[in-house]
């Protein structure tokens, strides 16, 4: 069983940079096979896939972003963070971490984070 | 990127119905089509992967089919709980991608 809880300011000012931690219970996170996934959802609306990272650090980006996104991981403390930057009042959603599972061929999202809102507003 | 588009956005149905829903992809995307429920306030929960691999503790009620790049998820004998929004998403190639939803209220 895997638990993930998103954690970080619930309002970040226009044009300053949006962080968010997500922590894991479990220790799947030190393992292969996991690709560890920020996902948003503005109100009303339907799901954005932010990134991913790999425990060997490679991480993938959605272009829609224009390079302001960038996630990080720490095994030892069994967390991955993500940084937006230069946000507006665009990116203000609910935030989801989730863990997508490597199964031979097959990719989806098994664990997801209850989800944080964040608003960007001054 | 890969463009997901589900039909109907929003269906009524009573408890008991037969509801179904097709999610088609810009381009081929083999069987790589997952379906998630999102109940109101909540997380999207993984219904079925691959197209139609049931997850674990996932009802029988529900299941999936198609491959290419039209699919369908189909929910026989409807419950009371079965009434949320369903996404589809594309596991094919990065960036991962949704379907804008599809509101299952109830008549």
């Amino acid at each position: 069983q895997e638990q993930l809880q998103e954690s970080g300011p619930g309002l970040v000012k226009p044009s300053q940079t949006l962080s968010l931690t997500c922590t894991a219970t479990g220790d799947s996170i030190t393992r292969g096979s996991y690709y560890w996934t920020w996902i948003r959802q503005p109100a009303g609306k339907g799901l954005e896939w932010i990134g991913r990272i790999y425990i060997s650090g490679s991480a993938h980006y959605n272009p829609s972003l224009k390079s302001r996104a960038s996630i990080s991981l720490d095994t030892s403390r069994t967390q991955f963070s993500l940084n937006l930057s230069s946000v507006t009042a665009a990116d203000t959603a609910v935030y989801y971490c989730a863990r997508e599972r490597e199964l031979g061929a097959d990719y989806y999202f098994d664990y997801w984070g209850q989800g944080t809102l964040v608003t960007v507003s001054s | 990127d890969i463009q997901m588009t589900q039909s109907p956005s929003s269906l009524s149905a009573s408890v008991g119905d037969t509801v179904t829903i097709t999610c088609r992809a810009s381009q081929t995307i083999s069987r790589d089509l997952n379906w998630y429920q999102q109940r109101p306030g909540k997380a999207p929960k993984v219904l079925i992967h691959a197209a139609s691999t049931l997850q674990s503790g996932v009802p029988s009620r529900f299941s999936g089919s198609g491959s290419g790049a039209d699919f369908t998820l189909t929910i026989s004998s409807l419950q009371s709980e079965d009434f949320a929004t369903y996404y589809c998403q594309q596991s094919y190639e990065i960036p991962r991608t949704f379907g804008q939803g599809t509101k299952v209220e109830i008549k």
